[in-house]
């Protein structure tokens, strides 16, 4: 069925520490993927993306690897910081589709000081 | 103008109403989007405009009807809602139906 879902529901780490953030996929045409933040009360903001050519792609503290032989997605946080503390979504872009962008459940991530 | 505002921000509603949540962008953007969204699970994807055109409608009742009036401006009409509708309503904005979706702050609908 339609699923793009994540390993983890939460993840706390230690404000400083690199965190990780999985997400496995099931439509093997999807070609583009997205990483979103949402904090409470907002809506979700773009982190990076990833297309299915690319293997690794590094932002500003943030790095996203894309394993299309297992069809797994990672969000790296480098140096975690407490404004990271968000529910963080992978995104997958069914272009076959016609545009459907589909989320996977999230993962809340918590940042102690 | 890299934003997208969606109006009202709060809106409390019977199940006889009829009311509408606004979208606006003024990106140029190609493709619009209605998602809906629940407490701590993600957002659903409801309809999807392309060139102010529906392409995509993921079975949505008929108690909810888009509208895209032009280029920058998308409705969701709501009309004889049940309070399970009761929900975060996201619009989203991209270039064209390949790219990065750029999300309004949404508009919290209560149903009682």
């Amino acid at each position: 069925g339609e699923s793009v879902g994540l390993h983890l529901p939460t993840l706390s780490v230690q404000e400083g520490d690199n965190s990780i953030i999985n997400c496995a996929y099931s439509n093997s045409a999807s070609d583009y993927f997205i990483w979103y933040k949402q904090e409470s009360g907002k809506g979700p903001q773009f982190i990076i993306d990833i297309r299915s050519n690319m293997d690794k792609r590094q932002g500003q503290r943030v790095t996203v690897l894309l394993n299309k032989t297992v069809k797994h997605l990672s969000l790296q946080i480098a140096a975690t910081q407490p404004g990271d503390s968000a529910v963080y979504f992978c995104a997958e872009n069914r272009g076959n589709q016609g545009g459907k962008l589909i989320f996977g459940q999230g993962t809340e991530l918590s940042v102690k000081p | 103008d890299t934003e997208v505002t969606q109006t009202p921000k709060h809106l409390v509603m019977g199940m006889t109403n009829k009311k509408s949540l606004k979208c606006e962008q003024h990106m140029g953007h190609r493709a619009m989007y209605w998602y809906k969204q629940k407490a701590k699970k993600p957002p659903e994807l409801m309809f999807v405009y392309s060139y102010e055109k529906l392409s995509i409608n993921e079975s949505v009742p008929s108690r909810f009807s888009p509208e895209c009036p032009n280029s920058s401006l998308l409705n969701l009409h709501l009309h004889a809602l049940q309070p399970e509708d009761s929900a975060l309503y996201l619009c989203a904005s991209s270039q064209d139906w390949t790219g990065e979706l750029f999300f309004g702050e949404g508009s919290r609908l209560t149903v009682l």
